[in-house]
């Protein structure tokens, strides 16, 4: 089966810094990869998400980079702000309404003052 | 984003009672729904998969019997754990995905077993 591994478990960044969190996936056949954030005690939030047929996607201050080769995908925070200080998650499947998430570890980010 | 609602979101029981948490989407129509448990500062883990109409399909090492899932429309979906134990104190958490196949997740359930 698939697994996905995340790096760093922990991050500290200053605000305004950016910030950057790696995951690798194993089965060359997944083709979807989501990220999400969740805040303590809150379900997990979507906040970006790649498909394989893309190398980049971008939305504001994320993006999401994926090499299908080497099968590793990267989100990046720019200009991060206290309140990007969460748990994020990444994660990988194949596309298709039943198709099972196959989590990473999680990546815990806190941005300080 | 799609909104999926999930209650309650804390509840306390007695041992040996049995508690259902629901988990609807509210602005579309979810083919699929799962079901995740979270232990404190790791990872969510997959406990089983639901499709409206048809029986869930259990991850292994989860006893079907003791958490049942119903998902008898495709906007809700329940998790009934039955006969609560200490031991199932955790945080549970649904997701639903639509014809998009993204999953969208409610904001938890933290159960709390006495």
């Amino acid at each position: 089966g698939e697994n996905v591994e995340q790096h760093p478990s922990t991050l500290s960044v200053q605000e305004g810094d950016s910030a950057v969190i790696k995951c690798t996936y194993s089965d060359s056949a997944s083709n979807y990869f989501p990220w999400y954030k969740q805040e303590l005690g809150k379900g997990p939030q979507l906040i970006i998400d790649i498909r394989s047929n893309v190398g980049e996607k971008k939305d504001q201050r994320i993006a999401v980079t994926l090499n299908k080769t080497a099968k590793h995908f990267s989100l990046h925070i720019t200009e991060t702000q206290p309140e990007d200080s969460a748990v994020y998650f990444c994660a990988a499947s194949l596309t298709g309404t039943a198709s099972k998430l196959t989590f990473g570890t999680g990546t815990r980010l806190q941005v300080t003052l | 984003g799609a909104v999926v609602s999930q209650h309650p979101s804390w509840v306390i029981c007695k041992s040996g009672t049995s508690v259902k948490i629901e988990c609807r989407s509210l602005d579309f129509q979810a083919t699929t729904m799962f079901w995740y448990r979270q232990f404190p500062k790791q990872s969510l883990m997959l406990m089983a998969t639901s499709n409206e109409g048809s029986k869930a399909t259990y991850e292994q090492g989860v006893e079907k019997d003791k958490f049942l899932i119903n998902h008898a429309s495709l906007t809700l979906s329940t998790l009934t754990v039955t006969s609560a134990h200490p031991e199932d104190s955790s945080f549970y958490i649904c997701s639903a995905s639509g014809v998009r196949g993204i999953q969208y997740f409610g904001a938890g359930t933290r159960l709390s077993v006495l």
